[in-house]
């Protein structure tokens, strides 16, 4: 069966630090891959999804960016971590259809 | 655009009451439909999808919702509510082909002993 890993699960930061969030697949192959935000009072925001191997959609412009190294590795970055990056982070995967299974999540606090 | 309207963003029931939360969709072409169910601190679970092959909808958890097009609705029910249901449930929206899912807003659903 296929499982979804994300790594850390919380992470306290300062402004102005860098940013490495880690969403892995399990037990499939050619997933496309997804980076969700959830704000406080904000929703579920797409910011990045991917279809294959060095291939990102950016959703909405802003102070990160995504990479996907391998098949079933999605990876979410920032050089320079500002406040309103806070939030919790889910990563996503779908293999055909149209139902995406979602990741336990990051939560990332910037002080 | 494609929307979807949960309406009540928090719901109360008694343990054992029914269960209802709303779930309105606009689009000329009825989309795919999802209930997700979210725990505090975890991610998005998901409850039972619309794919067009029956208008009811059985899910995990006992829970079931039904299709209806002449209504744009996808509403979500339990006949009987326990305490592990209390959680916030999402409502989202799929358009054949595309990558985005459009989110409701959410209800936290609140159950009393």
């Amino acid at each position: 069966s296929q499982t979804i890993h994300q790594w850390p699960a919380t992470l306290v930061q300062p402004v102005g630090s860098p940013l490495s969030l880690e969403c892995t697949v399990e037990g499939t192959s050619n997933p496309n891959l997804y980076w969700y935000r959830q704000a406080a009072g904000r929703g579920l925001q797409l910011l990045f999804y991917s279809v294959g191997i060095g291939q990102i959609s950016s959703e909405v412009p802003q102070n990160l960016s995504a990479s996907r190294p391998q098949d079933r590795q999605f990876i979410l970055s920032s050089k320079k971590l500002l406040l309103s990056d806070s939030g919790f982070y889910l990563c996503a995967w779908k293999t055909g259809g149209e139902t995406q299974y979602f990741g336990p999540g990051t939560r990332l606090l910037v002080l | 655009a494609q929307s979807v309207t949960q309406l009540g963003s928090h719901v109360s029931v008694s343990e054992g009451a029914l269960v209802l939360l709303r779930c309105n969709y606009s689009s000329s072409v009825p989309p795919y439909l999802f209930w997700y169910v979210q725990y505090p601190n975890q991610g998005l679970q998901l409850l039972l999808k619309y794919t067009s092959a029956a208008t009811l909808v059985k899910g995990i958890n006992g829970f079931e919702a039904e299709f209806k097009k002449s209504e744009t609705s996808f509403h979500l029910t339990k006949p009987s509510a326990h305490m592990s249901d209390a959680a916030e449930y999402f409502c989202v929206a799929s358009q054949g082909g595309s990558e985005k899912l459009v989110f409701g807003k959410g209800t936290k659903l609140t159950v009393n002993p």
